[in-house]
């Protein structure tokens, strides 16, 4: 049974740039969610996506948009890319409305903006 | 709204000695409760949760939470640490109708040989 994976593992951008961060849910999960995980710090919720629509959104700029598939896998996009925004992001996937109401994480894919 | 505090950013502990790693949440609804545990350069993985029932929850590597309601806490321990055990804790709150997980800020604990 596949766990969530992510894609690429490591990533290194130049301000300004645009990036596009790949998930794949675990088995059987139908909504996925991500994570941005600064050095240091706690994981904060970016957006949830479940039947290929953005169900809920944490307090994040525009410049953070996302994708669901028809087989629940997602994409995060950041646009117009700043220092700031080096971190971790991980990606999370779930199961509404039924099962264990844990999220299994993936390894994450580590962002730095040069 | 959700939030977690985790009031300890740091504990340092000796190889064999016990550990707690404190948590309280604010919600004003039923929760679930989480504790994650990252190793340096790694995902998130979970230790163990709290969805019902017995207040008392035992997870993965000796690890075990209790629920206190009153108290709005869910503390972690362990009773004897490893030096494997050094890694970041996170605690999370999850509101039972709702899938977004609410993280506290982390503790990093330090297991001293």
């Amino acid at each position: 049974d596949a766990g969530v994976t992510q894609s690429p593992t490591h990533l290194i951008k130049t301000r300004g740039q645009q990036v596009t961060l790949r998930c794949s849910p675990k088995s059987g999960h139908d909504t996925v969610s991500w994570y941005q995980q600064a050095l240091g710090q706690g994981p904060q919720f970016i957006f949830q996506y479940y039947e290929e629509e953005e169900r809920q959104r944490g307090n994040f700029p525009d410049r953070f948009s996302g994708h669901q598939f028809p087989n629940y896998s997602s994409e995060l996009n950041v646009n117009a890319l700043l220092l700031g925004d080096s971190a971790l992001y991980l990606c999370a996937s779930t199961l509404t409305g039924g099962g264990t109401p844990e999220a299994f994480f993936g390894q994450g894919t580590r962002l730095t903006v040069v | 709204a959700q939030s977690v505090t985790q009031l300890d950013s740091q504990v340092p502990v000796f190889e064999e000695a016990p550990v707690e790693l404190r948590c309280n949440y604010s919600s004003s609804v039923s929760v679930y409760l989480f504790w994650y545990v990252q190793y340096p350069n790694q995902g998130l993985q979970l230790l163990l949760k709290y969805l019902s029932g017995s207040t008392l929850v035992k997870g993965i590597n000796g690890f075990e939470a209790e629920f206190n309601k009153s108290q709005t806490s869910f503390h972690l321990r362990k009773p004897s640490v490893h030096i494997s055990d050094t890694a970041e804790y996170f605690c999370a709150v999850r509101e039972t109708s709702y899938d977004k997980v609410i993280f506290g800020p982390g503790t990093s604990l330090s297991v001293i040989p």
